[in-house]
């Protein structure tokens, strides 16, 4: 079975410009999470997802980033102008009641570099 | 609030040898759930083992161990005959509200091993 999938695995862009992440969760699994980590520490949540719903948003900086969850499946994360702070890794999981991974199941990540 | 410490920011260890990683938590949910992750250069998060707040026994998984005192709010992980490809970044994470999917998950902010050859 597939885990889940983000892309791109790497992008550098130059700052105020726009940028986006994809999300494929695994099939079935109705929670999906960005997490967002800056060098050197942990990752913290920027938003979840209950199918198409966004339950949690309150870490998510909302004048520059957006998020959607279209039909409760893929999710696009998107920065919108990008600047050099939100260099980061940006990390999505997916959990449901399968319980693989006693509930979370993450991606290799998008490591964003601003420029 | 929820809250993971880690207070080692970095450990250097002998390969073979086994290490300790400290974790200590803070919750007033008597349901929660305890995650050690290992994440490599490369940036994947990596599950290695899970506690339950209920769980009687500590978690075992191969060379991991998970060392619980409840009572000290304390999840350590053991790494037993510890190998070169051991090292990364650990983190300690947290979920309350015990096993629900909708529970978000808390993490530390890492300890950095490194295990010499």
């Amino acid at each position: 079975e597939a885990g889940v999938v983000q892309s791109p695995r790497y992008k550098i862009i130059e700052k105020k410009q726009p940028v986006a992440f994809w999300c494929n969760p695994i099939s079935g699994h109705n929670t999906l999470y960005w997490y967002r980590q800056n060098l050197g520490q942990g990752p913290e949540l920027l938003i979840r997802y209950e199918n198409e719903e966004a339950v949690d948003d309150s870490q998510l900086p909302k004048d520059r980033f957006s998020a959607e969850r279209l039909k409760g499946v893929d999710s696009t994360l998107k920065i919108q102008p990008a600047e050099l702070g939100d260099s980061a890794v940006y990390l999505c999981a997916s959990s449901g009641r399968d319980r693989a991974n006693y509930g979370y199941t993450f991606g290799s990540g998008t490591r964003l570099t601003v420029v | 609030a929820q809250k993971i410490t880690q207070t080692q920011p970095g450990m250097f260890v002998q390969e073979k040898e086994a290490v300790t990683l400290d974790c200590t938590y803070d919750t007033s949910d008597p349901s929660y759930g305890l995650f050690w992750y290992k994440q490599p250069s490369s940036g994947e998060m990596i599950f290695l083992i899970y506690q339950g707040s209920y769980d009687q026994q500590n978690a075992t998984e191969g060379r991991y161990s998970l060392n619980f005192q409840k009572a000290r709010k304390s999840a350590n992980l053991v790494i037993s005959a510890s190998q070169l490809g051991d090292s990364a970044m650990y983190f300690c994470a947290m979920r309350e509200r015990g096993y629900s999917s909708a529970s978000k998950i808390i993490f530390g902010s890492g300890t950095r091993l490194s295990i010499r050859p």
